[in-house]
């Protein structure tokens, strides 16, 4: 059974700091999506990561894969108010055909002034 | 450019009543459509999803069923609702590819 876990669950940092988000995963996956959703709202995709050594940026947020580590990470530089969210990683289960995604249990993002 | 509809954005149900949540994708084909609940500070669960008209999976055992009468509409429906059925509902949908999921607004559903 795939099991997707992220820490860490609460991250609270000052403004222009950097830092890190882990997600890890249990079974082999060929395809890893990073999410963020803000208080009330729904999910807005952020990456798209299909490739092992997968790196994509925007912004001041960078997400990489390592398939044969099963992990994934998203990278946060010089964090700013307006990255306050909640981020979460999926991970694809089977079939590409059926999309089917497994969600960690999401990493609450608070950036202090 | 595609876009994903769902409604209503709040509801507010007594133990028992009946749900109907409906969901609607336009400017796609045969989308693949997910239904998922989020409880209150909690990652998302996958109830069900379809990869076409009349084909639905069911992920978990439970009170509610799934239905898809056209190829961009899907609704989630119980005869019974029960306190535990409380929660964020979110409708989304993908190509069937590699391509990410694509959330609805969600709706926000209280039993009392």
């Amino acid at each position: 059974e795939l099991k997707v876990e992220q820490n860490p669950l609460f991250l609270s940092m000052q403004e222009g700091k950097n830092y890190t988000i882990y997600c890890n995963y249990s079974t082999t996956s060929d395809r890893l999506y990073w999410y963020r959703q803000d208080p009330g709202k729904s999910l807005e995709s952020l990456f798209v990561l299909l490739s092992n050594g997968a790196v994509k940026q925007e912004g001041r947020l960078m997400a990489s894969l390592d398939t044969k580590a099963r992990l994934s990470t998203l990278h946060i530089t010089a964090a700013v108010h307006d990255l306050s969210a909640t981020y979460f990683c999926a991970v694809g289960r089977g079939s590409s055909n059926t999309g089917k995604l497994i969600f960690g249990q999401g990493t609450t993002l608070q950036v202090k002034p | 450019s595609q876009t994903i509809h769902q409604w209503p954005a709040t509801l507010v149900q007594p133990v028992g009543s009946p749900l109907s949540l409906e969901c609607t994708v336009e400017g796609t084909s045969n989308p693949n459509l997910y239904w998922y609940r989020q409880a209150a500070g909690r990652g998302l669960q996958l109830l069900f999803y379809s990869v076409g008209i009349g084909q639905i999976s069911s992920e978990v055992p439970q009170n509610l069923s799934a239905s898809r009468p056209q190829d961009r509409q899907f609704i989630l429906s119980s005869k019974k609702l029960l306190l535990s059925d409380s929660g964020f509902y979110l409708c989304a949908w993908s190509e069937q590819t590699n391509q990410p999921q694509h959330f609805g607004d969600g709706t926000r559903l209280s039993i009392l």
